[in-house]
Formats: structure tokens, sequence, C-alpha cells
């Protein structure tokens, strides 16, 4: 298995433009986690999935942040209008449940100017 | 909040020796999980320890848990260059995986 695919790898974009990322997951992993990192919030956990629903999507940080597991090999998460703040690494993690071993992919790096 | 926080924050260290990282959490766990990031990259399993075990080796890799003390350190022994990087606990609980702040660690040649 390739281990989970992220893309883009880098993205940079303007302030009020729409941005999508985007996760292929492990073949048989049921989980699903996106997470987000920063220096200084360190590494946080937006929206949770198994069996493609959303479980827990407590730190979706605000309304413009959102995320969809249309089928159990691909994921998005959109951010829509972007802001300077959503400037981080965003992490794409898959696991055969939430207390399992999770395995993380290289993540998309985004700059908002 | 489950959140752990890890000691030190950074750690240097000849090649050779040994590193110790401790991570504290506050509330019950499930089991706890260490996890590998080296610069630019994604987490890395290492290891996941259960709440009912104590100590848990994998190749140059110790980790203990004391539910006790709310506390967990992993051990890496003869370290090399390539250990250098950034290390995070994780503690699994009310069905919540939560990251600690991580220990940075740098292995000098």
């Amino acid at each position: 298995d390739a281990g989970v695919i992220q893309s883009p790898r880098h993205e940079v974009t303007e302030m009020g433009q729409e941005v999508t990322l985007r996760c292929k997951p492990i073949s048989g992993h049921n989980s699903l986690f996106w997470y987000r990192q920063t220096m200084m919030r360190g590494l946080e956990l937006l929206i949770y999935f198994n069996n493609n629903v959303p479980i827990d999507d407590s730190g979706m940080p605000e309304d413009r942040f959102s995320a969809k597991m249309p089928n159990a090999s691909f994921s998005t998460l959109k951010i829509q209008p972007s802001e300077p703040r959503d400037s981080a690494v965003y992490f794409c993690a898959s696991s055969f449940g939430r207390g399992y071993e999770q395995y993380f992919g290289p993540g998309t790096r985004l700059t908002v100017t | 909040s489950q959140q752990g926080e890890e000691d030190p924050q950074a750690l240097s260290i000849q090649e050779g020796e040994n590193a110790t990282m401790n991570c504290s959490y506050k509330t019950s766990i499930n089991n706890l999980q260490w996890y590998r990031q080296n610069s630019g990259r994604g987490l890395v399993h290492l290891i996941l320890i259960r709440s009912n075990e104590r100590e848990k080796h994998s190749g140059r890799l110790r980790v203990t848990l004391d539910t006790s003390k709310k506390s967990s350190s992993l051990l890496i022994t003869a370290s090399r260059a390539a250990d250098t990087a950034s290390y995070f606990c994780a503690m699994f609980g009310n069905e919540k995986l939560t990251f600690g702040t991580g220990t940075r660690l740098t292995i000098i040649p």
C-alpha cells in the first residue's frame, strides 16, 4: 500500500479564496482524521470520520471549514473563504479505529496571504 | 483537557547516548501511543501501550506507563543521528486521541 496520500503538498493562496485539500486513506481502514498543526497550537484534531460518517467535528474551527467523505477512499477538507490565520500544515490520517495506531499522510502546507 | 504535557520540550544529546522523554496527562486512558515526526513530514507511529501494561519494548525503544502517576516515558537507547526528530505522546481515552506538545530531540554526531 502507498500509505495515506494527500494533495496538494503545498498550497499558496490569497485571502478570501477557496481551498480544497484532498486525502486518500489506506485501503481497509475505516477511520479517517483531519488534523491541523501550527507552532502555536500544536496538533489539533479537526474532524473524525468512521465508515465515511462524520462522528466528531468539534475541532472544526468555524463554518468556513467543511469536510466530506463521499466514499471509503476519498475525503476533502475545504476552507471557504480562507484567511491568513488558516496557514498551517494539514494532515490526514487513517486507522482501523479511533484508539488504534494512526497512519499519517505527508501533509499539505497551506499558506494564505 | 486530556492534552499531554511532554518534558523536556527540547533535548540534545551525543550520538550513542540514551534519550528519555516524559509525558504526563490528566484523565484516565485506554492506551497511550508514541509518534515520531521528522521535519516537514507526517507523524509515524512508534509504539502503543495499553492501560493494563507497564512496559513495552520495540527495538531500541522502551516505553513505560504509570497510570497511578498518569505518566509515561519513552527511552531511546544507543541514539543515532537518524533519531533526530520530534516525539509526541498521544493519549486515547473517552473515545478521543489527544496529542501532547512534543519533545524536539537532536542527536549530535
